[in-house]
C-alpha cells in the first residue's frame, strides 16, 4: 500500500496568514491526490481534485501544488470559517490511502 | 444535489456482524462508484472497499475475509456487511462517491463495538 504521510498533524496559525499543509506519499502517484476539509459533525468536503485543481465553490484562497511525491495545500490568507481538520487521500491505486490529517486552529 | 446518507445500528456486540446501508441521491449507482471508508476511533482514515458503477466490487485485503459489499440500485442504496467484529472495529463508518477520486461523502456513522 502507498503511504501518505501528512503534516503538521496540528497547527497554530492567526487570522490573515498563510498555512501550508503537505503531504509526502511513498511513491510516484502523478497528480492522484486531493484534499478535504472537514469540521466536526459534517462530512468531509472535497477542497482540491487531482493535486491543483480547485472543487467548485471553495474558495480562491486554497489552492494546491505539487513536485514529485510532495503535495501542498495553502490558505493565503486565514478566515476564521477555514478552522478545521484537512487532510489527503491518494488515489492512484487501491487501496486508497489517507494522510493523518492536520487539525488547524487559531492562534 | 448529490447526497450520501449512511444509516445502521450504532451499537454492535462483538462477534456479531455489522450491516450498513449508504443511500444516495443526485447521482446513479451505474454511473459512479461508491466507496466505504471508516475511521476507527483514535486512528486515521481507512479504505474499505468499493462498489464500482458496474457492479464489480473490490475490498482492502486486510478486511476482505470479514467485508461484502453490494447493492440495490432499483433503491439507489449500497450496503455493507462485516462479519466478526470486535472492539478494535468501533469508529465512524463513512460512504462516498467514487468521483475525482473521491468527491462527495455521507456524515458519517458512529458504530461502537460493546458488549
Amino acid at each position: 500500500d502507498i503511504q501518505v504521510t501528512q503534516s503538521p498533524s496540528s497547527l497554530l496559525a492567526s487570522l490573515g496568514e498563510r498555512v501550508t499543509i503537505t503531504c509526502q506519499t511513498s511513491q510516484s502517484i502523478s497528480n492522484n491526490l486531493n484534499w478535504f476539509q472537514q469540521k466536526p459533525g459534517q462530512a468531509p468536503m472535497l477542497l482540491i481534485y487531482y493535486a491543483t485543481s480547485l472543487q467548485t465553490g471553495m474558495p480562491s484562497r486554497f489552492s494546491g501544488q505539487f513536485s514529485g511525491r510532495s503535495f501542498t495545500l495553502t490558505i493565503t490568507s486565514l478566515e476564521p470559517e477555514d478552522i478545521a481538520n484537512y487532510f489527503c487521500l491518494q488515489h492512484y491505486n487501491t487501496p486508497s490511502t489517507f494522510g493523518g490529517g492536520t487539525k488547524l486552529e487559531l492562534k | 444535489q448529490v447526497q450520501l446518507t449512511e444509516s445502521g445500528p450504532g451499537l454492535v456486540h462483538p462477534s456479531e456482524t455489522l450491516s450498513l446501508t449508504c443511500t444516495v441521491s443526485g447521482f446513479s449507482l451505474t454511473g459512479y462508484s461508491v466507496y466505504w471508508v471508516r475511521q476507527p476511533s483514535g486512528k486515521g482514515l481507512e479504505w474499505m472497499g468499493r462498489m464500482r458503477y458496474n457492479g464489480d466490487t473490490s475490498y482492502n485485503s486486510a478486511l476482505k475475509s470479514r467485508l461484502s459489499i453490494s447493492r440495490d440500485t432499483s433503491k439507489n442504496q449500497v450496503f455493507l456487511k462485516m462479519n466478526s467484529l470486535q472492539t478494535d472495529d468501533t469508529g465512524t463508518y463513512y460512504c462516498t462517491r467514487g468521483a475525482m477520486g473521491m468527491d462527495y461523502w455521507g456524515q458519517g456513522v458512529m458504530v461502537t463495538v460493546s458488549s
